[in-house]
């Protein structure tokens, strides 16, 4: 049980175009679900909370308009990121809390590697 | 803001060696958790620990949590090639920010047969 998915795996894009990014729980509900990103040997940033119903919310210096958010259901959340540029390739991961549970685990997707040429 | 702070970032042993990591938080947490990442992969979650000065157990793996739940640590005993990769603390703050987890820098261990 607790998985959670992401679509695509790895993406490759031009400088200019928009990537979206899908993360579902699979067999939970998640109300709460988070977007982090990884550089290479670095650890994970949290970009952003994603709420069900309601507007994301951002970490400092994190644009909200160029990484949209949408979590329009319990088991979907999206990442788009807008007019993408080289500096945005990076590994982007997102998390989900069982809503169900009383603990706050996060459970991980397994990333999306995106590269921007 | 929340800063966690861990150390250290490389840690690289023979294998049978004990290898630690040690995590800080620059303010009180409710919950500590650890995760584990291997190579290419994404993290796992490892253990939640809740209660000041708690020690829990996993196999070769013992965790603790400080007294005044501002710091933590993974300690392994007779590490193995299999415990390879990097090790993360994240700390979720007293104050309720709805789950929201701190990441720390990460201890990338490598283990040499």
């Amino acid at each position: 049980g607790a998985v959670v998915s992401q679509h695509p795996s790895w993406v490759i894009c031009k400088s200019g175009t928009s990537v979206k990014i899908e993360c579902r729980s699979l067999d939970f509900q998640a109300t709460t679900m988070f977007w982090y990103r990884q550089f290479p040997k670095q650890s994970l940033m949290l970009m952003a909370t994603s709420n069900e119903g309601s507007k994301a919310t951002y970490e400092q210096g994190v644009e909200k308009d160029k990484f949209l958010i949408n979590h329009a259901s319990l088991t979907l959340s999206t990442l788009t990121v807008t007019s993408a540029h080289p500096e945005d390739s990076s590994f982007y991961i997102c998390s989900a809390i069982n809503s169900g549970r009383a603990r706050n685990e996060q459970y991980f997707g397994p990333g999306t590697r995106l590269t921007v040429t | 803001g929340q800063q966690v702070m861990q150390i250290p970032q490389y840690q690289h042993v023979q294998e049978g060696e004990d290898f630690t990591t040690y995590c800080n938080s620059s303010t009180t947490l409710s919950n500590i958790q650890w995760y584990k990442q291997r190579p290419g992969g994404h993290p796992v979650f490892l253990i939640q620990l809740v209660k000041s000065g708690e020690v829990k157990k996993q196999k070769r793996l013992t965790f603790q949590f400080g007294e005044a739940k501002k710091n933590s640590s993974l300690h392994i005993t007779a590490t193995q090639t299999t415990d390879v990769g990097t090790y993360f603390c994240a700390g979720s703050s007293a104050y309720n920010q709805g789950g929201k987890l701190i990441f720390g820098q990460g201890t990338e261990l490598s283990v040499k047969p």
